[in-house]
Parts: C-alpha cells; sequence; structure tokens
C-alpha cells in the first residue's frame, strides 16, 4: 500500500497569502489528485493528473510534482480557501489518500 | 447535472447488515466506474471499493473484504454497497463518486451516515 504523507497538518494563511501544501509519496506515483472539503460538505475535485485544473477551480490553485513529492499550492490565499485538503493516489491498489491538511483563515 | 443521491443509511447494531443505494443523473451512468469512499467521525477520507463500468473489476479495500459487497444496476442507474458483518469501526459517513476520465472522482454524492452501536 501506497502511503501519502500530508503536511502541514494545519496551517492558516492571511487573505493574499501564497500556500503549499505537500503531500510525499512512500512509493513512486504516476499522477496525484487533490481534492478540498468545506465543513459539513463533500470532497470536491481539484487537481487532476497532478497539475491539471478541475472543471471550475479558480486558476490561484495550481499543482505540481512527480515520482515521490508533489504539491497542491493556492497563490494568493481567499477566505473561501479555509478547507481541508487531500492528496489521492491511485497508481497502484489500493487508493489511498493523504491525512489531510486543514487550511485556516488568519 | 450531474447527481449522486445516496440513501439506506441509518443506526445498526453490531454484526447486523444494511445495504447503501447511490442513485446517479445527469450522466450515462452504464459508462463510468464508481466507488464508494466513507469518512469516520472527525476523520479523513478512506476508500472502501470500487466498480468498473460493466462490473467486470471490483477492489475492496482489506478492512470490508468478505463484508462488503459493491454492485451496480446500469439499467436503474443505482450503485449499491452491502455491509454485512458491521462493527462499530465502520461507523462513518459513506459517500459515493465517479470515476471519470483519467480515474480522477469527479463527481460526489451527499453522502449517506451509517453508526454502528448497540
Amino acid at each position: 500500500e501506497i502511503v501519502l504523507t500530508q503536511s502541514p497538518t494545519t496551517t492558516a494563511a492571511s487573505p493574499g497569502e501564497k500556500v503549499t501544501i505537500t503531500c510525499l509519496a512512500s512509493s513512486s506515483v504516476s499522477n496525484m489528485y487533490w481534492y478540498q472539503q468545506k465543513s459539513g460538505a463533500s470532497p470536491k475535485l481539484l487537481i487532476y493528473s497532478t497539475s491539471s485544473l478541475a472543471s471550475g477551480v479558480p486558476d490561484r490553485f495550481s499543482g505540481s510534482g512527480s515520482g515521490t513529492s508533489y504539491s497542491l499550492t493556492i497563490n494568493t490565499m481567499e477566505a473561501e480557501d479555509a478547507a481541508t485538503y487531500y492528496c489521492q493516489q491511485w497508481s497502484s491498489n489500493p487508493l489511498t489518500f493523504g491525512s489531510g491538511t486543514k487550511l485556516e483563515i488568519k | 447535472e450531474v447527481q449522486l443521491v445516496e440513501s439506506g443509511g441509518g443506526l445498526v447494531q453490531p454484526g447486523r447488515s444494511l445495504k447503501l443505494s447511490c442513485l446517479a443523473s445527469g450522466f450515462t451512468f452504464s459508462n463510468y466506474g464508481m466507488n464508494w469512499i466513507r469518512q469516520a467521525p472527525g476523520k479523513g477520507l478512506e476508500w472502501v471499493a470500487s466498480i468498473s463500468s460493466s462490473s467486470s473489476y471490483i477492489y475492496y479495500a482489506d478492512t470490508v473484504k468478505g463484508r462488503f459487497t459493491i454492485s451496480r444496476d446500469n439499467a436503474k442507474n443505482t450503485l449499491y454497497l452491502q455491509m454485512t458483518s458491521l462493527r462499530s469501526e465502520d461507523t462513518a459517513l459513506y459517500y459515493c463518486a465517479r470515476v471519470g476520465y483519467g480515474l480522477r472522482m469527479d463527481a460526489w454524492g451527499q453522502g449517506a451516515s451509517v453508526t454502528v452501536s448497540s
């Protein structure tokens, strides 16, 4: 099983600040996916195939990485971006998620 | 509009069974694989099971293998999760999710709550 380790676990950012969330895989994966989950809501796809923006996602979000190291970046933090973010891989079974990064607004 | 609506959740005693349904609309259900993902209270996301568009391929997490069965009825646009021998650790919100192009989960339901308790 591929274990995904996210960091930080919790963070806070001021409006306009740049935020980066990291996801390290225990073995190499070919693609990474990122989901946003706001409080009381279902997860929403943000990034697929490592760096492609899902439909309707603002372009202040971006993804990058390869091999065992991936990241999600929010270029300029907005209040509506406060949420928990999960990375996910399905390069090999079982499909696994990172443990999540809670992002709060300062 | 793509919609996934789960139903069938509830309170059940340990060792008993429960069957969840996920009704799909707004897309050609038979063209997509589907996943069940769960989230225990205050915890992260955990993959439960996957089924391909024609039910040819089915996979389970080790934590539910032998107890849960994923299935689908393409004529009814419905995904199912039959859960047996339920344990307290199965308590969670269960989401169905569509597996889109490139294995992305691009649509999620609102979740069905399952509580296993005596």
